[in-house]
């Protein structure tokens, strides 16, 4: 079956370090990947995503490329703020658009991010 | 973007009674919703597969019975959770299917 894994955290830095958060998947066919980002208290919001290898996901910043041949979506983001402190999700969407699995997430456990002034 | 809104986004409700979520897509339809619980500290979990006009999909181990889910209209699911124990307290969260998986702001249910 399908399944993410992220880098254990929790992950304390200093505002504009360099910020690095691993995650591999494993997967047969094209999976759709995925981050989202979880603040204190409230739901899950698309970060970014990448739909085919060797796609460059980005917002705010942050980036992620989809490498096939490593099984691999790993976070980065060169300069961090202490508004980036948060949960990181990691996730694969297998599903292909019209199909009945579309849209069906599966996610890695986790990562928690606190950024220091 | 597409807009998911999820209520209540807290709720306390004593043992053994029932509470029911809502889960709507405000710009967009949506034929399949999908719910995701959360444990503190740990992953999302996905409950069930919610399709409008059928019965939902529940993934192993969760009990239907418990979590109703209503999938009446393109834009509206629910989940209600029966009989509410506090093993049941969690972060419940939706999202609706629409060129994308857009999620709800998620709802945290404190049984006591």
């Amino acid at each position: 079956g399908n399944s993410v894994t992220q880098m254990e955290g929790p992950v304390t830095l200093s505002e504009e370090a360099f910020l690095t958060i691993n995650c591999t998947y494993t997967a047969t066919g094209y999976p759709s990947l995925f981050w989202y980002v979880q603040y204190p208290g409230e739901g899950l919001q698309l970060l970014l995503k990448a739909t085919k290898a060797d796609d460059k996901g980005s917002n705010k910043g942050f980036e992620a490329t989809y490498r096939k041949e490593t099984t691999s979506f790993h976070l980065e983001k060169g300069s961090v703020q202490v508004s980036d402190s948060a949960v990181y999700f990691c996730a694969l969407s297998h599903g292909i658009a019209g199909g009945t699995s579309y849209g069906k997430l599966t996610f890695g456990q986790g990562t928690i991010l606190t950024v220091h002034p | 973007g597409a807009v998911v809104s999820q209520h209540p986004s807290r709720v306390i409700c004593k043992s053994g009674t029932s509470v029911k979520i809502e889960c709507r897509s405000l710009d967009f339809q949506a034929t399949t919703m999908f719910w995701y619980r959360q444990f503190p500290k740990q992953s999302l979990m996905l409950m069930a597969t919610s399709n409008e006009g059928s019965k939902a999909t529940y993934e192993q181990g969760v009990e239907k019975d418990k979590f109703l889910i209503n999938h009446a209209s393109l834009t509206l699911s629910t989940l209600t959770v029966t009989s509410a124990h506090p093993e049941d307290s969690s972060f419940y969260i939706c999202s609706a299917r629409g060129g994308g998986a857009f999620f709800g702001q998620g709802t945290r249910l404190t049984v006591v």
